[in-house]
């Protein structure tokens, strides 16, 4: 089980750059998160699936952020165009049916710095 | 919009137990309390998680109060490698809403 897989580790752009975040969740998943933790807000929701559907995008900061599930092993997190203040660590999770019975599994998170 | 309270720090001698406190006074019948720890450059770990009735697993042990409007986490030996920030953390269906955590501080 190679857990839950997110690329890049590390991305620096420019402003008004697209950036595309990935990952891969674990394999059986049918629930997938994206969250984002700042120094100044800590961890917060952005968008959550339920078999490949978006449930609740409500923490989805503006038009700029896009989230897609194209298929059961990949999801993408797309921020366009990029500003200074979209730096932060984005999180990528996967749970199985429903966290209150088998908690969620975080990836190791993609550090992106817009500058 | 937390709805968890933790202390900011706490410090702890290698090899004692660790009682880390959390407030969650409008917690609803139905929601989970959920504990995760961040060490440093990595994302949140699965620690222990419970409803009504205090919990044990291999990494700790979760009691509840009776009313439910707080929680501690214990851990029964603290390690050096047990250093890391500590989130007591409400899942309200199925979104989890994070506090600002307990950095915990092992001490050899």
């Amino acid at each position: 089980d190679a857990g839950v897989i997110q690329s890049p580790r590390h991305e620096v752009t420019e402003m008004g750059q697209e950036v595309t975040l990935r990952c891969k969740p674990i394999s059986g998943h049918d629930y997938l998160f994206w969250y984002r933790q700042t120094m100044m807000r800590g961890l917060e929701l952005l968008i959550y699936f339920n078999n490949n559907v978006p449930i609740d995008d409500s923490g989805m900061p503006e038009d700029r952020f896009s989230a897609k599930m194209p298929n059961a092993s990949f999801s993408t997190l797309k921020i366009q165009p990029s500003e200074p203040r979209d730096s932060a660590v984005y999180f990528c999770a996967s749970s199985l049916s429903n966290a209150a019975n088998y908690g969620y599994t975080f990836g190791s998170g993609t550090r992106l710095t817009v500058v | 919009d937390a709805k968890t309270t933790q202390p900011n720090s706490m410090e702890s001698n290698e090899e004692e137990p660790v009682h880390l406190p959390c407030n969650h006074s409008t917690i609803s019948g139905t929601d989970y309390i959920h504990w995760y720890r961040q060490l440093p450059s990595q994302g949140p770990e699965y620690v222990i998680h419970g409803l009504t009735s205090n919990v044990n697993n291999r990494m700790a042990s979760l009691a509840i109060a009776e009313d439910r409007k707080s929680s501690t986490l214990i851990l029964h030996r603290a390690t050096l490698r047990d250093a890391a920030v500590y989130y007591c953390i409400l899942e309200v269906l199925n979104k989890f809403y994070f506090g600002s955590g307990t950095k915990l501080n092992v001490k050899p």
